[in-house]
């Protein structure tokens, strides 16, 4: 089983900020890695796709990278809408597994 | 307009039942491999199971094998989830996802709402 571990676990920042959020994986996968943000008592949102590629309709602050065994989240220019929860996600073997999240508080 | 609606969770015993299903609107169900994510109160997400665009090709995470069954009827685009032997840690909130990719190498892009499960006595 791929084990993916994301950094760091919480992190609190202020608007304008640039944030960054990394996600080792414990095999190589590639690129099939994917990031996810969910806000409170909401379903979790496709930001990123494989590991660099945008999705239609999310704000162009969200920016993906890496390969193989470290990736990126960068958020920048934080913006107070963007407090929530971030998770990455591996697809290139079973069982599919997501890292334990990356909680961001806007202060 | 392009949405899945979970609906079948509850609250049930411990080594009870209970089956989920999820409706698929403003798309070809048939088109697409579907999966069941998980999340216990206040925890993080999992992948419990997948079923692949025919019905015919599944998988579960271990702590569900056996126990849980996925399923499909394209014709009604609708996707289940046959949970059985339930236990206290399999309480979460149930959402279903559309997958969109190659094989099992998919990203979610379409979530549902989720369906609460609780588990106890």
């Amino acid at each position: 089983e791929v084990v993916l571990t994301q950094s760091p676990d919480f992190q609190s920042v202020t608007p304008k900020e640039k944030v960054t959020i990394t996600c080792r994986a414990s095999q190589s996968i590639g690129s099939s890695l994917h990031w996810y943000q969910q806000k409170p008592d909401q379903s979790p949102k496709l930001l990123i796709k494989y590991a660099s590629q945008s999705i239609s309709g999310v704000p162009s602050r969200f920016s993906g990278s890496g390969s193989g065994t470290d990736f990126t989240l960068t958020i920048n220019s934080l913006e107070p809408e963007d407090a929530a929860a971030y998770y990455c996600h591996q697809t290139s073997s079973l069982p599919l597994t997501f890292g334990q999240g990356t909680k961001l508080e806007i202060k | 307009e392009v949405q899945l609606v979970e609906s079948g969770g509850g609250l049930v015993q411990p080594g009870g039942s209970l089956r989920l299903s999820c409706a698929a609107s403003g798309f070809t169900l048939s088109l697409y491999t579907m999966y069941w994510v998980r999340q216990a109160p206040g925890k993080g997400l999992e992948c419990v199971s997948g079923v692949g665009t025919r019905g015919d090709d599944t998988f579960y995470v271990d702590s569900v094998k056996g126990s849980f069954t996925i399923s499909r009827d394209n014709s009604r685009n609708t996707l289940h989830l046959q949970m059985g032997s339930l236990r206290p840690d399999d309480m979460a909130v149930y959402y279903c996802a559309r997958g969109t990719g190659s094989g099992w190498n998919d990203v979610f892009d379409l979530w549902g709402q989720g369906t609460m499960v609780t588990v106890s006595s």
